[in-house]
């Protein structure tokens, strides 16, 4: 069946330090995939999306992600995260032959402390 | 472009009420989805439109759940009876068919209290 793991129910990191999130998903067969963003009490927002090409995407508010297909992997990036970062973040994989649907991840919480 | 509109933001009811969310999709966007966010089960695809017609209901948990969209700007999720264990944040979300590669737009969501 196809999965996505956020391993990482939780991540908490000082202000102005690096972030990495992860993401594994469960086949290598074509995919599509994305980071989303949740503030409190909100809804998702995109932060980005791998749709082909360079395997290395930006996104809104210094993200980056990097697809690496034969791991799998779809890590999210920052490289000095700041208060307002403090949100759960999800990772969505769409496979090319699942009829348009997204399977989420868990979510991984950033937790950024001054 | 106002967004995906979800109504109310907020729901307080009782067990074996009925309970009905509404969205408004994206102008334009011929899918809308209905997910379910709880704790436990993180976020959850309870079913999906394609121009008003439903493909996957799968992730509908029970007969309890019913979800209809009669027009193209319009759809409902209801509840009935409801119980404790829906409360949840439901989020309604669409997308267009071509060029968006699956990427979907979502409202900000109606917070379900069932006592």
């Amino acid at each position: 069946a196809q999965s996505v793991t956020q391993l990482d129910s939780q991540v908490p990191v000082f202000e102005e330090a690096p972030v990495e999130l992860r993401c594994n998903y469960s086949s290598s067969v074509s995919v599509y995939l994305f980071w989303y963003v949740q503030y409190p009490n909100q809804g998702l927002q995109l932060l980005l999306k791998y749709l082909s090409g360079s395997t290395l995407v930006k996104g809104i508010n210094g993200f980056e992600a990097e697809f690496n297909k034969s791991q799998t992997s779809f890590h999210l990036r920052k490289p000095s995260v700041h208060i307002s970062d403090t949100a759960e973040y999800f990772c969505a994989v769409s496979w090319m032959d699942s009829s348009y649907k997204l399977i989420f991840g868990s979510g991984t919480r950033l937790l950024v402390r001054p | 472009d106002a967004g995906v509109i979800q109504s109310p933001r907020h729901e307080v009811t009782e067990m074996g009420q009925e309970v009905t969310l509404r969205c408004k999709p994206i102008s334009g966007h011929d899918y809308l989805f209905w997910y379910r966010q709880t704790m436990m089960r993180g976020l959850e695809l309870l079913i999906y439109f394609n121009n008003n017609v439903p493909i996957d209901d799968s992730g509908m948990p029970e007969d309890r759940f019913s979800a209809k969209m009669p027009n193209a700007s319009f759809s409902t999720l209801k509840i009935q009876p409801s119980e404790p264990r829906d409360s949840a944040v439901y989020f309604c979300a669409s997308r267009p068919t071509s060029g968006a590669y699956n990427e979907q737009f979502f409202g900000p969501g109606t917070r379900l209290t069932v006592l």
